[in-house]
């Protein structure tokens, strides 16, 4: 009964390669969001999504590209993997920004 | 740009002592306040939200908001061994989608 789940937990993967993470909530949410936290733990926000709508596009890479099928579910898929990319990816959810977020348990994405 | 500003420390406290962890930034429009605690390796908890200027309790958590000084902290009384962590503060100026801007944390140590 996991608020927020992450898939996978763990990535290694090399350089050049596309990989995808996968997130869901049972919260009923509307808004879903992708966070990265790099390796001195600053979080900075990627991308939101409010019932499927992509609301939030920081200035990151167009090798990202999220992608919400429902309001349940935001996924982000990554190509061409650089070594940069190397971080902790976290998803989370909220009613509405102002009352904070639940986060999902993060996935650690390891470029080599 | 939007910042916020914390020591990244460690701040180390003695057991049974009040540990004080100071925020402040730079969006004059911020309007909601957040510390999130994360612990190594997990994902950030939400433990204290505060909106107004004053005081707002929770247990042993105490928020302290001054929107003058652009000034945000948490003191946490009769602190405890399993307190230690690294504490994030975050504001954010809108509802809806809007993300939240994150420090980049305190880590805090109580000693036994």
């Amino acid at each position: 009964d996991t608020a927020v789940s992450q898939t996978p937990k763990y990535l290694v993967t090399q350089m050049g390669n596309d990989k995808s993470i996968k997130c869901e909530q049972n919260l009923g949410h509307d808004t879903m969001y992708w966070y990265k936290q790099d390796s001195k733990k600053f979080l900075k926000i990627m991308f939101s999504y409010n019932n499927k709508e992509l609301i939030i596009n920081e200035t990151v890479p167009n090798r990202f590209s999220p992608k919400s099928p429902d309001k349940a579910h935001l996924n982000l898929h990554i190509n061409s993997l650089e070594l940069g990319d190397s971080a902790v990816y976290f998803c989370a959810s909220s009613v509405r920004t102002d009352v904070g977020y639940t986060f999902g348990s993060g996935t650690r994405l390891t470029v080599v | 740009q939007k910042e916020v500003e914390q020591n990244s420390g460690p701040l180390s406290v003695p057991e049974g002592a009040i540990a004080s962890l100071n925020c402040t930034y730079s969006d004059r429009g911020s309007q909601s306040f957040f510390w999130y605690r994360q612990y190594s390796g997990k994902s950030p908890e939400l433990i204290m939200s505060i909106y107004s200027n004053g005081d707002k309790e929770d247990g042993r958590f105490t928020a302290q908001l001054n929107k003058a000084s652009q000034y945000v902290s948490l003191l946490i009384r009769d602190s405890q061994p399993s307190d230690s962590a690294t504490y994030l503060c975050a504001v954010t100026s809108g509802g809806g989608a809007d993300g939240l801007t994150f420090g980049k944390g305190t880590h805090l140590i109580i000693q036994p």
